[in-house]
């Protein structure tokens, strides 16, 4: 079983749905937990970054997180076609001892928004 | 732009060969961090380097190695090239990365490998 479980998808929603993403872990030790924007063939964006339970919100985009559930969500509202891309989940532990940065990502979850 | 710059962009070469990856962190950033991306096995942690040593070591293969340098720039080297080591490599920096502190990891664009 992986660490990090998240849906590939692919989710496709129309312009101006909401769009909910989520990942469940199994690593009690993760505390960080990121939500990353990628879009074909770059490099991972850092969209959502929180390491408490709860909602943080920015913008279009609430992040979530329920760690006595080991789950975690992220809320794009008023989608755009621009929104279009893969949403990568990743956490890390608070300490350890060989891992002290180490990114633990789900498979990400290709997103399609349609006009 | 994340500030994290990397070069090549694309690179072509043979199984068999040995190549040369590199990465500048952003400003300030301490930590560099490289991953690869393959469509199987999604993106995935290599090895963590800080302020010239290294932290930390993921799924990284012995035919690869990297270090990083006085002015913080870092390289990976991937040697005896197969065919399954055609990825996307991203290097990522962060300010620190150490235990306890709670910065994050910014990502370059990304070096694009494939090994014919």
């Amino acid at each position: 079983q992986k660490e990090v479980e998240q849906d590939p998808g692919p989710l496709s929603v129309p312009e101006g749905a909401i769009v909910s993403l989520n990942c469940t872990y199994s690593n009690s030790a993760f505390q960080y937990f990121m939500w990353y924007r990628q879009y074909s063939r770059k490099g991972p964006e850092l969209l959502m970054y929180t390491y408490s339970s709860g909602n943080k919100e920015d913008g279009r985009f609430t992040a979530q997180v329920d760690k006595s559930s080991k789950y975690i969500s992220l809320f794009i509202r008023d989608s755009q076609p621009s929104d279009s891309a893969t949403y990568l989940c990743a956490m890390r532990a608070k300490t350890t001892t060989d891992s002290w940065g180490k990114l633990q990502f789900g498979a990400g979850t290709q997103v399609v928004v349609t006009p | 732009d994340s500030g994290v710059t990397q070069t090549p962009k694309h690179l072509i070469t043979a199984t068999g060969q040995r190549v040369t990856l590199r990465c500048s962190p952003r400003s300030g950033d301490l930590s560099v961090y490289w991953y690869q991306q393959s469509l199987d096995q999604g993106l995935q942690f290599l090895i963590q380097y800080y302020n010239g040593e290294e932290r930390a070591k993921g799924n990284i293969l012995e035919r690869f190695s990297a270090q990083q340098f006085p002015d913080l720039h870092s390289e990976l080297n991937l040697s005896s090239l197969e065919l399954g080591d055609s990825a996307l490599y991203f290097c990522a920096s962060s300010v620190i990365g150490l235990a306890g502190s709670t910065d994050t990891q910014y990502f370059g664009p990304g070096t694009r490998l494939t090994v014919l």
